[in-house]
């Protein structure tokens, strides 16, 4: 199995500017989560997916912050506009049994905004 | 409010020596709990897993103790090796079977010198 499959790894882009970010879950997966990594907050949980249904979105900072699953292979994180602070790690992670089992996380989106 | 927190934030050991992580939780009710090891450049690795009906588990080279009196767990990596240097977060679900976060403490940077 490839894992799960995050792009672009690098993104940088100019204040203002649409954001996509993409991820695939390992096959057979039913949970997808979406986490941001910073040094000051660490991983913090933005959405979750089950069966491609959003659970828990309360972790999404704001309204410039979308997820969405239209089908199981496939999740966008998406920001507009994009402002600085929003500059982070993002990781994707897909797991079998929701939180009470092993989360597979991909390598995550580099992402700068200048 | 609730938290996963860990007691150094980074451990320097030896190669072949052992290395044992510390991690404290305040939810009483917490029946799992997990360890991730997190490399450069990467996402984070799932280690080994602990229910709360344990007091003890092993892998290969790590073993987990919980302590549920005190609300403590340890990863212990046995005869450290340098590709064992990264970051290492114990990680606990809060909430129902369904719905609710997994939350990461801070982490741990394991430095092993040759």
């Amino acid at each position: 199995d490839a894992g799960v499959i995050q792009s672009p790894r690098h993104e940088v882009t100019e204040m203002g500017q649409e954001v996509t970010l993409r991820c695939k879950p390992i096959s057979g997966h039913d949970y997808l989560f979406w986490y941001r990594q910073t040094m000051m907050r660490g991983l913090e949980l933005l959405i979750y997916f089950n069966n491609n249904v959003p659970i828990d979105d309360s972790g999404m900072p704001e309204d410039r912050f979308s997820a969405k699953m239209p089908n199981a292979s496939f999740s966008t994180l998406k920001i507009q506009p994009s402002e600085p602070r929003d500059s982070a790690v993002y990781f994707c992670a897909s797991s079998l049994r929701g939180l009470w089992s092993p989360l597979h996380f991909g390598n995550g989106t580099r992402l700068t905004v200048t | 409010g609730e938290s996963v927190g860990l007691h150094l934030p980074t451990l320097s050991v030896q190669e072949g020596d052992n290395s044992i992580i510390n991690c404290a939780y305040s939810n009483s009710a917490s029946d799992y709990f997990i360890w991730y090891k997190q490399e450069s450049g990467k996402g984070p690795q799932f280690i080994i897993d602990i229910r709360s009906n344990m007091d003890k588990r092993q892998g290969q080279r790590v073993t987990v103790l919980l302590n549920k009196t005190v609300k403590h767990l340890s990863l212990q990596i046995a005869a450290t090796q340098p590709g064992d240097s990264a970051v290492y977060f114990c990680a606990e679900p809060h909430g129902s079977s369904n719905t609710g976060k997994l939350i990461f403490g801070q982490g741990t940077t394991l430095q092993v010198k040759p």
